[in-house]
């Protein structure tokens, strides 16, 4: 089945330490995103990359890293700089960045203590 | 600037009636889409609906139709003879060229038996 998976689905880690979360998928898509919900709020972008070995930063960038070495993985690292982490992520990708349709992950949801 | 507002923040309805999420949205540019997310309880997002600026013709899926104005700049969502299982969080969005996807606060739907 093709689509996008996001390991795992709850994470636990204390302050101070680095975090990976992975995606990945199986579109043949280009483009990828990594987005952040608060409860009860929109989503927020963090990063996106429209192609390998390229990313730029989105909205609220800071505190994260992410790396694009292959079409089909896109993992964000929250560092120990990220003030509040705690947060439900999401990822997705579509086609090409711009019109197309961007289609999501199950999420992370990561409590930071 | 690109922004979508959803005005209403949470809907309760009885199934089987009808109701109708509202969005708004400004942008200066002419070309441009719309879309609308479900977000379940489990937390991943669902794409519904792509429309691009140029079509305003009212689109129907099943209990799904969406009312695309470019006069109110609004792009509203209604299901008809709501159920319980339409009970989720929805999100409208606007992207523009090749910039990011603009999502609104959302609006949380419970459809009550």
């Amino acid at each position: 089945d093709g689509g996008i998976t996001q390991s795992p689905k709850y994470l636990f880690r204390k302050e101070g330490q680095n975090v990976t979360l992975s995606c990945e998928q199986n579109l043949n898509h280009d483009a990828m995103y990594w987005y952040r919900q608060d409860p009860g709020q929109g989503l927020r972008l963090i990063y996106y990359s429209q192609i390998v070995n390229d990313f730029q930063k989105g909205d609220i960038a800071e505190g994260y890293s992410v790396s694009r070495e292959k079409k089909e993985s896109f993992p964000l690292t929250v560092t120990s700089a990220q003030k509040n982490p705690t947060a439900f992520y999401l990822c997705a990708s579509s086609i090409s960045s711009g019109s197309g349709e961007q289609y999501f992950g199950p999420g992370t949801r990561l409590t930071v203590t | 600037a690109q922004k979508v507002t959803q005005a209403q923040t949470e809907i309760s309805v009885v199934e089987k009636e009808d109701v109708t999420l509202d969005c708004v949205y400004e942008t200066r540019d002419t070309t441009y889409y719309l879309f609308w997310y479900k977000q379940p309880p489990s937390g991943e997002l669902v794409f519904l609906i792509r429309r691009n600026s140029f079509d305003e013709q009212n689109e129907i899926s099943g209990r799904y139709s969406w009312n695309f104005q470019k006069s109110t700049s609004s792009f509203n969502f209604t299901i008809t003879a709501s159920q319980v299982v339409d009970s989720a969080v929805y999100f409208c969005a606007l992207i523009q060229g090749a910039q990011k996807l603009v999502f609104g606060q959302g609006t949380r739907l419970t459809i009550n038996p």
